[in-house]
């Protein structure tokens, strides 16, 4: 069972440069949403969805922009990467019982900068 | 913005001791999610609670909802050194609807005392 899938796990960029992250879940969930991890500041949410078709921002949206493909696909893109934004991304998705919502997480895909 | 305190920041453990761990906020949460986090890993869920007062195991680990809403706490009973690693409480503020997303407290690391 995969579970949340993204990918690349590790990329370098160049100051400028786009670049898409891609993820995929295979648990029927509605919600997906993108995290940032950054020393110190524990996760931050950068844009989130709660349904295929649709896209919030979070905490921290400035310089992203996101797709949600399909209910399976969520995508998260850089169009100018700038060194504020080296950090660990976290692509998570969920689903609600009847009592909550649970999430889970990517294993993440580590972001440089130069 | 809502905040989560998480404490302690830091702990060193001895094989055998029980780990005590909690997050406080000033807002009132529907839902309790502890985390843990290995280095290079996603975060990956141990304990989900839904309801005050609550009091869930998952092996050595309790957690529970506090009665008001606004803290959870997290214990380890007999640790073993595959526990090192970062815990993150999260609280969400609502389910259903386009919310969902979680608050993360900054973590309370856990090492091996030397």
């Amino acid at each position: 069972n995969a579970g949340v899938t993204q990918t690349p796990k590790f990329q370098v960029l160049k100051t400028g440069q786009s670049m898409t992250l891609q993820c995929a879940q295979d648990m029927n969930h509605n919600s997906m949403y993108w995290y940032r991890q950054d020393p110190g500041m524990g996760l931050r949410l950068i844009y989130y969805s709660a349904s295929e078709g649709t896209t919030d921002k979070g905490e921290v949206p400035n310089g992203y922009n996101v797709s949600r493909l399909n209910k399976r696909e969520f995508s998260l893109r850089l169009e100018s990467a700038a060194p504020s934004q080296t950090s660990v991304y976290f692509c998570a998705s969920s689903h609600q019982t009847g009592t909550g919502n649970t999430i889970y997480f990517g294993e993440g895909s580590w972001l440089t900068v130069v | 913005g809502q905040q989560l305190n998480q404490s302690p920041q830091s702990m060193f453990i001895q094989e055998g001791e029980d780990v005590s761990m909690n997050c406080t906020s000033s807002s009132i949460f529907n839902t309790w999610l502890w985390y843990k986090q290995d280095p290079g890993e996603g975060p990956v869920l141990l304990i989900a609670l839904y309801k005050a007062g609550e009091l869930t195991s998952n092996g050595r680990l309790t957690a529970q909802f506090g009665i008001t809403r606004k803290d959870s706490f997290l214990n380890i009973s007999a640790s073993i050194p595959s526990d090192v690693g970062i815990y993150f409480c999260a609280g969400q503020l609502s389910y259903g609807g386009s919310q969902g997303n979680l608050i993360f407290g900054k973590g309370t690391k856990l090492s091996v005392k030397p």
